[in-house]
């Protein structure tokens, strides 16, 4: 079975703060994949990062930042000095190998507020 | 270029009307899903095309009725839709089914 958890649900920051984004994952697989999407109001799920299981090492793409760590099943998202574009709701998915679905979790809905 | 295109963006229906989506990508992607979301929900996996072969349905009613065409178009054909079936669709495409999924834009389905 493969779950993930993502456990605060609402998260609002002020501009220009920082926001952590949790996730929380199960699975039996060795070998894994763990992905981050943004979903803004318009609707369409925009990929932002895949990692692999065996590729421990954290990942910074501009004010993005991954911290992957097996050691505790988490995988969490850093926004680094948030803008209003940030505003959306992020997801958190994993996927086994050989398993053809996804497992999201319920999301995070992020507020950044002017 | 990672896009997936879906029509309409919108769609109303009453509950006798038959209505199609459709999605299309051309980045060359053999597996194609579709989901249905829900408000403040995740999305909820519904079909599975891999190489123009169904793969995966995932115990939907037989009121969607997939069909892919060719490798670069999936449609979901709707009959008979249900107020509960109002949700966002949404279609994604991928290398092949161990590849990363590149989502469209959804269509909004508003069942009357």
């Amino acid at each position: 079975a493969q779950k993930v958890t993502q456990a605060q649900t609402e998260i609002s920051v002020v501009e220009k703060e920082d926001v952590t984004l949790d996730c929380v994952y199960e699975t039996r697989d060795t070998t894994y994949y763990l992905f981050w999407y943004k979903q803004p109001p318009s609707g369409e799920l925009v990929f932002l990062i895949r990692r692999n299981s065996f590729d421990e090492q954290n990942e910074i793409s501009g004010r993005y930042s991954w911290n992957f760590q097996k050691s505790t099943s988490s995988f969490n998202f850093t926004i680094t000095a948030s803008q209003v574009v940030d505003s959306a709701v992020y997801f958190c998915a994993l996927r086994g190998y050989g398993n053809n679905r996804l497992a999201f979790g319920k999301g995070n809905q992020v507020v950044v507020i002017p | 270029d990672t896009e997936v295109t879906q029509t309409p963006k919108h769609l109303v229906m009453g509950m006798t009307n038959k209505k199609s989506l459709k999605c299309e990508q051309h980045m060359g992607h053999r597996a194609m899903y579709w989901y249905k979301q829900k408000a403040k929900k995740p999305p909820e996996l519904m079909f599975v095309y891999s190489y123009e072969k169904l793969s995966i349905n995932e115990s939907v009613p037989s009121r969607f009725s997939p069909e892919c065409p060719n490798s670069s178009l999936l449609n979901l054909h709707l009959h008979a839709l249900q107020p509960e079936d109002s949700a966002l669709y949404l279609c994604a495409s991928s290398q092949d089914l161990a590849e990363t999924q590149y989502f469209g834009p959804g269509t909004r389905l508003l069942v009357l």
